[in-house]
């Protein structure tokens, strides 16, 4: 069974440019996540899926923050613009409808100059 | 916010040697998880304990959970190189599956 995918793996830009990531959940998993986890840190929710419905963007700074799950599977996260202080790993983790386990991906690691 | 802390910040063993980590954490709980992070790569679910539990097993780990006092403990016995990670608790509550994360335990092995 594949796990959870990201893309890209590494980032580096520009303040001020736009920037998006991608994630594959494993199959038949409902619920997604995107965490952003700062150096020396554990993760912290920027949101919550349930299929296509967002339940849970309290973290999520929606002044340049945006995510997607139109189809209730893959999902996009966007920053526009992105800042110095948004150089962080950005993980995606699932979660099927059994169980409380979250399965994480590899994350993308964003470098904002 | 983060929900827990984690105590050591850092802990450094000799290979072989038993390994253990705490983690306090301040509201009430369903269930706390323990998650392995290599460097550079994405969490790894090592094992679950829930609220009505004591303790639990997974090969060379022992997890305990003492929700009187808030706290559990990671134990990893006989360790090894490839055990070197960092490790991280983490809180759920309610039915959301909403985890929050301790800041985690840097743990490194020596050969």
């Amino acid at each position: 069974e594949a796990g959870v995918v990201q893309s890209p793996r590494y980032k580096i830009i520009e303040k001020k440019q736009p920037v998006a990531f991608w994630c594959n959940p494993i199959s038949g998993h409902n619920t997604l996540y995107w965490y952003l986890q700062n150096l020396g840190q554990g993760p912290e929710l920027l949101i919550r899926y349930e299929n296509e419905e967002a339940v849970d963007d309290s973290q999520l700074p929606k002044d340049r923050f945006s995510a997607e799950r139109l189809k209730g599977v893959d999902s996009t996260l966007k920053i526009q613009p992105a800042e110095l202080g948004d150089s962080a790993v950005y993980l995606c983790a699932s979660r099927g409808r059994e169980g409380d386990t979250q399965y994480f991906g590899p994350g993308t690691r964003l470098t904002v100059l | 916010s983060q929900q827990g802390e984690e105590d050591p910040q850092a802990l450094s063993i000799q290979e072989g040697e038993n390994a253990t980590m705490n983690c306090s954490y301040k509201t009430s709980i369903n269930n706390l998880q323990w998650y392995r992070q290599n460097s550079g790569r994405g969490l790894v679910h090592l094992i679950l304990i829930r609220s009505n539990e004591r303790e639990k097993h997974s090969g060379r780990l022992r997890v305990t959970l003492d929700t009187s006092k808030k706290s559990s403990s990671l134990l990893i016995t006989a360790s090894r190189a490839a055990d070197t990670a960092s490790y991280f608790c983490a809180t759920g509550s309610g039915n959301t599956g909403k985890l929050i994360f301790g800041q985690g335990t840097t743990l490194q092995v020596k050969p």
